[in-house]
Protein backbone atom coordinates (compact mmCIF):
# COMPACT_ATOMS: atom_id res chain seq x y z
CA UNK A 1 0.00 0.00 0.00
CA UNK A 2 1.73 3.29 -0.95
CA UNK A 3 2.41 5.69 1.82
CA UNK A 4 2.86 9.29 1.30
CA UNK A 5 4.79 11.89 4.07
CA UNK A 6 4.83 15.82 3.72
CA UNK A 7 8.28 17.45 5.44
CA UNK A 8 9.19 20.83 5.50
CA UNK A 9 9.71 24.20 7.45
CA UNK A 10 6.28 24.96 9.44
CA UNK A 11 7.30 28.64 8.88
CA UNK A 12 7.90 30.98 5.94
CA UNK A 13 8.57 34.63 5.84
CA UNK A 14 7.18 36.66 3.37
CA UNK A 15 8.63 37.01 0.03
CA UNK A 16 10.69 33.77 0.53
CA UNK A 17 10.37 30.40 -1.06
CA UNK A 18 8.35 27.75 0.33
CA UNK A 19 9.70 23.82 -0.09
CA UNK A 20 8.61 20.94 0.53
CA UNK A 21 9.29 17.17 0.12
CA UNK A 22 6.85 14.20 -0.02
CA UNK A 23 8.35 11.01 0.61
CA UNK A 24 6.72 7.87 -1.00
CA UNK A 25 6.59 4.26 0.44
CA UNK A 26 5.45 1.26 -0.39
CA UNK A 27 5.12 1.96 -4.12
CA UNK A 28 7.59 3.39 -6.70
CA UNK A 29 7.55 6.89 -8.12
CA UNK A 30 8.05 6.07 -11.80
CA UNK A 31 4.24 5.48 -12.70
CA UNK A 32 1.55 7.52 -11.60
CA UNK A 33 0.26 10.73 -10.86
CA UNK A 34 2.16 12.61 -8.15
CA UNK A 35 0.37 15.71 -6.67
CA UNK A 36 0.37 18.54 -4.19
CA UNK A 37 -2.65 20.40 -3.51
CA UNK A 38 -3.39 23.07 -0.72
CA UNK A 39 -6.18 23.79 1.98
CA UNK A 40 -6.10 27.53 3.93
CA UNK A 41 -7.58 27.28 7.26
CA UNK A 42 -11.47 26.68 6.83
CA UNK A 43 -11.31 26.92 2.96
CA UNK A 44 -11.37 24.44 0.03
CA UNK A 45 -8.88 22.54 -2.14
CA UNK A 46 -6.68 23.97 -4.30
CA UNK A 47 -4.51 21.99 -7.00
CA UNK A 48 -1.13 23.30 -7.18
CA UNK A 49 0.15 20.99 -10.08
CA UNK A 50 1.41 17.62 -10.54
CA UNK A 51 4.11 14.99 -11.84
CA UNK A 52 4.31 12.77 -14.60
CA UNK A 53 6.64 9.58 -15.36
CA UNK A 54 6.05 9.89 -19.03
CA UNK A 55 9.38 6.98 -19.63
CA UNK A 56 12.59 6.82 -19.99
CA UNK A 57 13.59 8.88 -17.40
CA UNK A 58 11.34 11.75 -18.31
CA UNK A 59 9.00 13.23 -15.50
CA UNK A 60 7.19 15.75 -16.91
CA UNK A 61 5.42 18.82 -14.50
CA UNK A 62 2.20 20.40 -14.82
CA UNK A 63 1.11 23.41 -12.85
CA UNK A 64 -2.16 24.95 -12.07
CA UNK A 65 -2.10 28.34 -14.18
CA UNK A 66 -2.87 30.67 -11.59
CA UNK A 67 0.63 29.44 -9.71
CA UNK A 68 2.73 28.63 -12.57
CA UNK A 69 5.05 31.32 -12.78
CA UNK A 70 6.05 30.64 -9.18
CA UNK A 71 5.62 26.97 -8.82
CA UNK A 72 8.41 23.77 -9.41
CA UNK A 73 7.57 20.10 -8.91
CA UNK A 74 10.22 17.90 -9.09
CA UNK A 75 11.31 14.34 -8.33
CA UNK A 76 14.50 12.35 -6.78
CA UNK A 77 14.08 9.17 -7.74
CA UNK A 78 17.05 7.79 -5.85
CA UNK A 79 15.25 8.54 -2.98
CA UNK A 80 11.55 8.30 -3.77
CA UNK A 81 10.69 11.51 -3.59
CA UNK A 82 9.25 14.58 -5.26
CA UNK A 83 9.32 18.41 -4.19
CA UNK A 84 7.47 21.66 -4.38
CA UNK A 85 8.65 25.43 -4.20
CA UNK A 86 6.98 27.91 -3.99
CA UNK A 87 8.53 31.28 -4.66
CA UNK A 88 7.57 34.93 -2.79
CA UNK A 89 5.27 33.37 -0.66
CA UNK A 90 3.14 36.19 0.89
CA UNK A 91 -0.13 35.41 3.51
CA UNK A 92 -2.34 34.30 0.61
CA UNK A 93 -0.15 31.41 0.29
CA UNK A 94 -0.53 30.06 4.30
CA UNK A 95 -2.26 26.59 4.22
CA UNK A 96 -1.97 22.87 4.80
CA UNK A 97 -0.48 21.60 1.96
CA UNK A 98 -0.98 17.55 1.05
CA UNK A 99 0.88 15.81 -1.61
CA UNK A 100 -1.11 12.47 -3.40
CA UNK A 101 -0.58 10.33 -5.79
CA UNK A 102 -3.69 9.35 -8.43
CA UNK A 103 -3.51 6.10 -10.70
CA UNK A 104 -5.89 7.29 -13.22
CA UNK A 105 -5.13 10.46 -13.22
CA UNK A 106 -4.95 13.58 -11.34
CA UNK A 107 -7.45 12.75 -8.74
CA UNK A 108 -6.03 12.01 -5.22
CA UNK A 109 -6.30 7.92 -4.54
CA UNK A 110 -3.87 8.53 -1.78
CA UNK A 111 -2.89 11.84 0.46
CA UNK A 112 -0.41 12.25 2.73
CA UNK A 113 -1.39 13.55 6.09
CA UNK A 114 -0.47 17.54 5.54
CA UNK A 115 1.82 20.18 6.73
CA UNK A 116 0.80 23.28 7.91
CA UNK A 117 2.67 26.59 6.68
CA UNK A 118 2.59 29.57 8.21
CA UNK A 119 3.24 32.95 6.71
CA UNK A 120 5.05 35.44 9.13
CA UNK A 121 7.83 37.36 9.71
CA UNK B 1 -11.66 26.56 -16.43
CA UNK B 2 -14.49 24.29 -14.83
CA UNK B 3 -16.12 25.99 -11.83
CA UNK B 4 -17.84 23.41 -9.90
CA UNK B 5 -20.96 24.54 -7.50
CA UNK B 6 -21.83 22.63 -4.42
CA UNK B 7 -25.26 22.57 -3.06
CA UNK B 8 -26.17 22.67 -0.47
CA UNK B 9 -24.09 24.72 1.58
CA UNK B 10 -24.78 22.79 4.76
CA UNK B 11 -27.41 19.66 4.61
CA UNK B 12 -28.51 18.97 8.38
CA UNK B 13 -29.88 15.15 8.61
CA UNK B 14 -30.50 12.57 11.17
CA UNK B 15 -28.18 9.08 11.30
CA UNK B 16 -30.26 6.23 9.03
CA UNK B 17 -31.47 9.11 6.67
CA UNK B 18 -30.89 9.55 2.95
CA UNK B 19 -28.51 12.39 1.87
CA UNK B 20 -28.27 14.02 -1.60
CA UNK B 21 -25.50 16.10 -2.31
CA UNK B 22 -25.12 18.09 -5.57
CA UNK B 23 -22.00 19.30 -7.69
CA UNK B 24 -23.02 21.54 -10.87
CA UNK B 25 -20.18 22.70 -13.32
CA UNK B 26 -20.01 25.60 -15.49
CA UNK B 27 -19.98 23.40 -18.64
CA UNK B 28 -20.44 20.01 -19.79
CA UNK B 29 -18.28 18.09 -18.55
CA UNK B 30 -16.76 13.74 -19.11
CA UNK B 31 -18.51 12.41 -16.13
CA UNK B 32 -15.35 10.02 -16.51
CA UNK B 33 -13.40 12.64 -14.30
CA UNK B 34 -15.37 13.78 -11.74
CA UNK B 35 -14.77 12.93 -8.35
CA UNK B 36 -16.25 12.84 -4.97
CA UNK B 37 -13.93 13.48 -1.35
CA UNK B 38 -15.16 12.77 1.95
CA UNK B 39 -13.15 14.97 4.57
CA UNK B 40 -13.08 15.24 8.73
CA UNK B 41 -11.10 18.12 11.09
CA UNK B 42 -7.90 17.38 11.14
CA UNK B 43 -7.53 15.06 7.95
CA UNK B 44 -6.70 14.63 4.55
CA UNK B 45 -9.50 14.00 1.85
CA UNK B 46 -10.44 10.33 1.32
CA UNK B 47 -11.62 9.48 -2.17
CA UNK B 48 -14.85 8.20 -2.30
CA UNK B 49 -16.08 8.40 -6.06
CA UNK B 50 -14.06 8.55 -9.52
CA UNK B 51 -15.19 8.54 -12.65
CA UNK B 52 -18.61 9.85 -11.30
CA UNK B 53 -19.55 6.49 -10.28
CA UNK B 54 -16.90 4.02 -9.14
CA UNK B 55 -16.30 3.65 -5.81
CA UNK B 56 -13.03 3.54 -4.40
CA UNK B 57 -11.02 1.00 -2.69
CA UNK B 58 -12.86 -0.06 0.54
CA UNK B 59 -15.84 2.61 0.21
CA UNK B 60 -18.91 1.02 0.87
CA UNK B 61 -22.04 0.69 -1.12
CA UNK B 62 -23.80 3.23 0.92
CA UNK B 63 -22.18 5.86 -1.12
CA UNK B 64 -23.20 6.36 -4.41
CA UNK B 65 -22.06 8.58 -7.43
CA UNK B 66 -24.44 9.62 -10.65
CA UNK B 67 -24.92 12.31 -12.69
CA UNK B 68 -23.65 13.50 -16.45
CA UNK B 69 -23.33 16.58 -19.16
CA UNK B 70 -23.32 19.31 -16.16
CA UNK B 71 -24.96 17.45 -12.97
CA UNK B 72 -23.62 15.16 -10.82
CA UNK B 73 -24.55 13.82 -7.24
CA UNK B 74 -22.98 11.65 -4.36
CA UNK B 75 -26.03 9.71 -2.67
CA UNK B 76 -25.17 8.15 0.94
CA UNK B 77 -28.10 5.75 1.39
CA UNK B 78 -28.06 5.25 5.08
CA UNK B 79 -26.40 7.82 6.62
CA UNK B 80 -23.81 6.16 9.60
CA UNK B 81 -22.37 8.80 12.84
CA UNK B 82 -18.85 8.74 10.50
CA UNK B 83 -20.52 10.27 7.88
CA UNK B 84 -20.93 13.16 8.94
CA UNK B 85 -18.11 15.24 7.32
CA UNK B 86 -17.56 17.64 4.21
CA UNK B 87 -17.60 16.61 0.82
CA UNK B 88 -16.16 17.48 -2.25
CA UNK B 89 -16.28 16.92 -5.68
CA UNK B 90 -13.62 17.10 -8.13
CA UNK B 91 -13.33 17.84 -12.21
CA UNK B 92 -9.55 16.18 -13.42
CA UNK B 93 -10.07 16.16 -17.28
CA UNK B 94 -8.69 19.29 -17.64
CA UNK B 95 -6.27 22.15 -16.20
CA UNK B 96 -6.74 23.66 -13.50
CA UNK B 97 -8.51 20.58 -11.84
CA UNK B 98 -10.95 22.22 -9.47
CA UNK B 99 -13.04 21.72 -6.66
CA UNK B 100 -16.40 22.40 -5.74
CA UNK B 101 -16.11 24.57 -2.06
CA UNK B 102 -18.04 21.60 -0.26
CA UNK B 103 -20.78 20.88 1.15
CA UNK B 104 -20.78 20.11 5.25
CA UNK B 105 -23.07 17.26 6.37
CA UNK B 106 -24.23 17.67 10.03
CA UNK B 107 -26.03 16.21 12.69
CA UNK B 108 -29.99 17.32 12.56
Amino acid sequence: QVQLQESGPGLVKPSETLSLTCTVSGGSISSYYWSWFRQPPGKGLEWIGYIYYSGSTNYNPYYNPSLKSRVTISVDTSKNQFSLKLTSVTAADAAVYYCAVGFGGVVGDIWGQGTMITVSS
Amino acid sequence: EIVLTQSPGTLSLSPGERATLSCRASQSVSSAYLAWYQQKPGQPPRLLIYGAFHRATGIPDRFSGSGSGTDFTLTISRLEPADFAVYYCQYYGNSPYTFGQGTKLEIK
